[in-house]
C-alpha cells in the first residue's frame, strides 16, 4: 500500500517569514496529492490540493509543487501570520474510483509574532 | 448544510464496556471514512464505506473494533471491550465521488478516554 512521509514534525517561524513542509510517497500510481489543515483541538480541513498532471498550484499564501518523477511533493506558505500555526497533514491518494487516502505524520507549525 | 455530525463530542468510559461512537455524514454523499487520531500513531484511517458498503477495513485494529452503515445517513463505530489504548480522538469524514475535487469533510471528532 501507500506510504506518506512527512518532515519535518516540527516547525517555527517568526511571522512574515516562509514555511516550507516536505512529503514523499511510495505509490508511483497516486494522483492526488490534497493537504489539510488542522487547529488545536478542530478538525482537519482542506486547505489545497494537487492532482499528478499538475507541477505546481498556487491559492494566495500558499503554494504546492509537485515532483512525479521523485516521488515528493511540498507546502509553501509565504508571509506566514499567526493564524497560520496549526498541524499541516499532507497526504496521498491512488488512481481509481476509491476516494481513500494516506495522510502523512503531519507537521506542526509554529508561528511567533 | 450542517456538515458531519459526530455524537458523543466526549465520552469517558471504563475499561472493558462497550462504546459506540456515531456519525451523520453529509446529505448526498457517497463515501464514509472513520479515523482514529493519537499522538503517536497519528491519523489513522479504521475503515471507509461506498453507498453503505465496507470497501476497506483493513485499518480496523482488531476484532474489538466494528463499524456499520444501515443507511446513507448513519453510521456507527463499536468498540467491544474498550480498553486504555483505544482512548483518541475519533474523527468520521464524508465525501462524494460526483466532485471536482476529492474533498473529505471532517466532523468535530469524539474524544474518547477509557479509564
Amino acid at each position: 500500500g501507500e506510504n506518506v512521509e512527512q518532515h519535518p514534525s516540527t516547525l517555527s517561524v517568526q511571522e512574515g517569514d516562509s514555511a516550507v513542509i516536505k512529503c514523499t510517497y511510495s505509490d508511483s500510481a497516486s494522483n492526488y496529492f490534497p493537504w489539510y489543515k488542522q487547529e488545536l483541538g478542530k478538525r482537519p480541513q482542506l486547505i489545497i490540493d494537487i492532482r499528478s498532471n499538475v507541477g505546481e498550484k498556487k491559492d494566495q499564501r500558499i503554494a504546492v509543487t509537485l515532483n512525479k518523477t521523485a516521488k515528493h511533493f511540498s507546502l509553501h506558505i509565504t508571509e506566514t501570520q499567526p493564524e497560520d500555526s496549526a498541524v499541516y497533514f499532507c497526504a496521498a491518494r491512488n488512481s481509481g474510483g476509491y476516494q481513500k487516502v494516506t495522510f502523512g505524520t503531519g507537521t506542526k507549525l509554529q508561528v511567533i509574532p | 448544510d450542517a456538515g458531519v455530525i459526530q455524537s458523543p463530542r466526549h465520552e469517558v468510559t471504563e475499561m472493558g464496556q462497550e462504546v459506540t461512537l456515531r456519525c451523520k455524514p453529509i446529505s448526498g454523499h457517497d463515501y464514509l471514512f472513520w479515523y482514529r487520531q493519537t499522538m503517536m500513531r497519528g491519523l489513522e484511517l479504521l475503515i471507509y464505506f461506498n453507498n453503505n458498503v465496507p470497501i476497506d477495513d483493513s485499518g480496523m485494529p482488531e476484532d474489538r473494533f466494528s463499524a456499520k452503515m444501515p443507511n446513507a445517513s448513519f453510521s456507527t463505530l463499536k468498540i467491544q471491550p474498550s480498553e486504555p489504548r483505544d482512548s483518541a480522538v475519533y474523527f468520521c469524514a464524508s465525501g462524494t465521488s460526483g466532485a471536482l475535487r476529492n474533498e473529505q469533510f471532517f466532523g468535530p471528532g469524539t474524544r474518547l478516554t477509557v479509564l
